[in-house]
């Protein structure tokens, strides 16, 4: 079974502009979480979704947001880049909600400049 | 909110040797423990979990972690290492409907 992929795995943006991350979870799998890695923080949950719905939120700012599809992919967006946003995404997927296992993909590299 | 310590960021160690690595948790509901490990250039990877039942837990790689409800500790232990241990290695804890990380262990095996 193919593991949790996301696109695109590297990308470099300016302040200001914003960038749109994508993620397809392992087949069957209905929840999406997304974490953002930096070294300085480690890693933070930002949100997760199931069955469409934003279902909770980390504390990060209304510039973040995200949603997802009926087939199960999710993108988030990051609107006004700004230079602390550089950090590695990371998209989980479980088959439910609640205490089930989270698959992690590989991450987007973003880098802003 | 939940929340996890981890300590001793940087640890280094000869192949063979033993490694125990310390998480202490924060959350007042049920607890479901995990250990991920991150290794140069992949992604996180789920060592073991803990969910319910035996404390000690089993996981990939001859890891095991075992969880002392008294002392609020899942601790990460293998008694004999491999340079291909070599990997930043994250407690997390479930709750509130999302992980919570520690800040990782970078763990450098000497071969």
């Amino acid at each position: 079974k193919a593991g949790v992929t996301q696109t695109p795995r590297y990308l470099i943006k300016t302040r200001g502009q914003q960038v749109t991350l994508s993620c397809s979870p392992i087949s069957g799998h209905r929840s999406v979480s997304w974490y953002q890695q930096t070294p300085g923080q480690g890693l933070q949950f930002l949100f997760e979704y199931f069955s469409e719905t934003q279902r909770n939120k980390g504390n990060f700012p209304g510039r973040f947001s995200g949603r997802q599809f009926s087939n199960s992919r999710s993108e988030m967006n990051v609107s006004t880049l700004e230079l602390g946003d550089s950090a590695l995404y990371l998209c989980a997927s479980s088959l439910t909600r609640s205490t089930d296992t989270q698959y992690f993909g590989p991450g987007t590299r973003l880098t802003v400049l | 909110a939940q929340s996890v310590s981890q300590h001793n960021h940087h640890v280094i160690l000869s192949e063979a040797a033993s490694l125990e690595l310390g998480c202490n948790y924060s959350y007042g509901g049920t607890v479901n423990l995990f250990w991920y490990v991150q290794y140069p250039g992949q992604h996180l990877q789920l060592l073991l979990k803990y969910f319910s039942g035996d404390p000690l837990v089993k996981g990939i790689k001859g890891f095991e972690a075992e969880f002392i409800k008294s002392k609020f500790s899942f601790n990460l232990r293998k008694p004999s290492v491999q340079w291909s241990d070599t990997a930043e290695y994250f407690c997390a804890v479930y709750g509130n409907n999302r992980l919570a990380f520690g800040k990782g262990n970078q763990v450098v095996v000497i071969p």
